[in-house]
């Protein structure tokens, strides 16, 4: 079956560094990608939706110079999280679409900013 | 817009016996229904999805969910629950906007199964 491969999984980091989230569609080719945000105990908040070779669409309320998305190809996605701090500590979640409704998902990555 | 209720923060249940984890759901048009479920630390795992054709729908790891359009439902459920089955379940619609390209999901707040022996 499909699989979407997300990388890293966890990552710590020092308040005002940055960090690149990798979101690989290993077997298919993804033209939409999402982006969400987890926090603990609650539902999936989408952040973006980026397709291949365009600017993303952001959600109201993200910041677009703090969460920058690039998809450069058919199979890869990034989040970059800019000038981290430890509000932006969360579980962060992508998912390619096949197109034939179907989506699948990353395995996430625990993001914690001290 | 599109919206996704699950009234239950929590159902717990006793292994083998059925269980059910309930979805309400508000559309425009015709919905594209989802269940996942989400393991912690894990991202979501598809289940099963309704698109068109018959009510009942089957999916992985034993099960079903029921599409039922006069009462915007789309509960999940399965005959004889299992502990390995306790996780987070999300209820998922497809949003009609921009039909034709791949257009994104909005999500009910989540069920936690809690199976028990």
């Amino acid at each position: 079956g499909a699989v979407v491969s997300q990388h890293p999984s966890r990552v710590i980091c020092k308040s005002g560094t940055s960090v690149k989230i990798e979101c690989r569609s290993l077997d298919f080719q993804a033209t939409t990608m999402f982006w969400y945000r987890q926090f603990p105990k609650q539902s999936l908040m989408l952040m973006a939706t980026s397709n291949e070779g365009s600017k993303a669409t952001y959600e109201q309320g993200v910041e677009k110079d703090k969460f920058l998305i690039n998809h450069a190809s058919l199979t890869l996605s990034t989040l970059t999280v800019t000038s981290a701090h430890p509000e932006d500590s969360s579980f962060y979640i992508c998912s390619a679409s096949q197109g034939d409704y179907g989506y699948t998902f990353g395995s996430g990555t625990r993001l914690t900013v001290v | 817009a599109q919206s996704v209720a699950q009234p239950e923060d929590q159902v717990n249940v006793a292994e083998g016996n059925p269980l059910t984890v309930k979805c309400t759901y508000s559309v425009s048009g015709n919905p594209y229904l989802f269940w996942y479920v989400q393991y912690p630390n894990r991202g979501l795992q598809f289940l099963l999805k309704y698109i068109t054709g018959d009510n009942l729908v089957k999916g992985s790891y034993g099960f079903e969910a029921e599409f039922n359009k006069s009462q915007t439902s789309f509960h999940l459920k399965k005959p004889s629950a299992l502990v390995s089955d306790s996780a987070l379940y999300f209820c998922a619609v497809r949003d009609m906007e921009g039909a034709g390209t791949a257009s994104k999901l909005t999500f009910g707040t989540g069920t936690r199964l809690q199976v028990t022996l």
